[in-house]
């Protein structure tokens, strides 16, 4: 089952400008991560944030989480060309494994 | 290795083979995944390891799947008489345990014709 839902599906954008994707989850989660795809093939961690956390940063992503509205958002800043990608979230409901959404489909225009 | 190994990378099998996908995870790696994805669907969990034991394997979606991992490093999934619908990207991913970020491998593409 998948429990992570990203929105928008595609999102399409001038390079230079920020890209923002949501994803929204059901129920109650330990982490949420956040992972880019490259042409369908393997998928690269880009950050976890925990649910006691609200935002965190790494180079020009941005993460937030508010779990009151079970939702989380990844903003991506003076977006490249090689940033164009599949972003998927993946939510934990319980044990070990991971649940991914259907992801946002990224492209960045030169 | 540096990297999560995946081998084939490719596969073409006919309806009603047998197929065997090879997961060669990062060294010291206790936690191993299987994920399988669909075209413009997001990986959805198989199996879980822990060691040599699955500890979750809720995500096999029948008993024509299998998977072992028998001395707690490589890992095999098995598919017998493979479906046209088994056709998809199959990943493996570790992780030094724990809640932290997997590490992927580049997956095999299987296709049953």
């Amino acid at each position: 089952s998948q429990q992570g839902e990203e929105d928008p599906q595609a999102l399409s954008i001038q390079e230079g400008e920020n890209a923002t994707m949501n994803c929204s989850y059901k129920t109650s989660i330990n982490n949420l991560q956040w992972y880019r795809q490259n042409s369908g093939r393997g998928l690269v961690h880009l950050i976890l944030i925990r649910s006691n956390e609200r935002e965190k940063h790494s180079g020009r992503l941005r993460v937030t989480l508010d779990t009151s509205k079970k939702s989380s958002s990844l903003l991506i800043t003076a977006s490249r060309a090689a940033d164009t990608a599949s972003y998927f979230c993946a939510t934990d409901e319980s044990g070990n494994q991971f649940y991914f959404g259907t992801g946002t489909s990224l492209t960045v225009i030169p | 290795g540096a990297g999560v190994s995946q081998t084939p990378s490719n596969k073409v099998t006919e309806k009603g083979k047998y197929v065997e996908l090879r997961c060669d995870p990062i060294s010291g790696h206790t936690a191993l995944y299987w994920y399988r994805q669909s075209l413009g669907q997001g990986p959805e969990f198989l199996i879980y390891f822990q060691g040599t034991g699955a500890a979750d394997d809720s995500g096999l979606p029948n008993d024509r799947f299998f998977a072992v991992r028998p001395e707690g490093s490589v890992s095999t999934l098995k598919i017998q008489r493979t479906e046209r619908g088994d056709s998809a990207v199959y990943l493996c991913a570790s992780s030094p345990g724990g809640r932290v970020g997997y590490t992927f491998g580049s997956g095999t593409r299987l296709t049953v014709v």
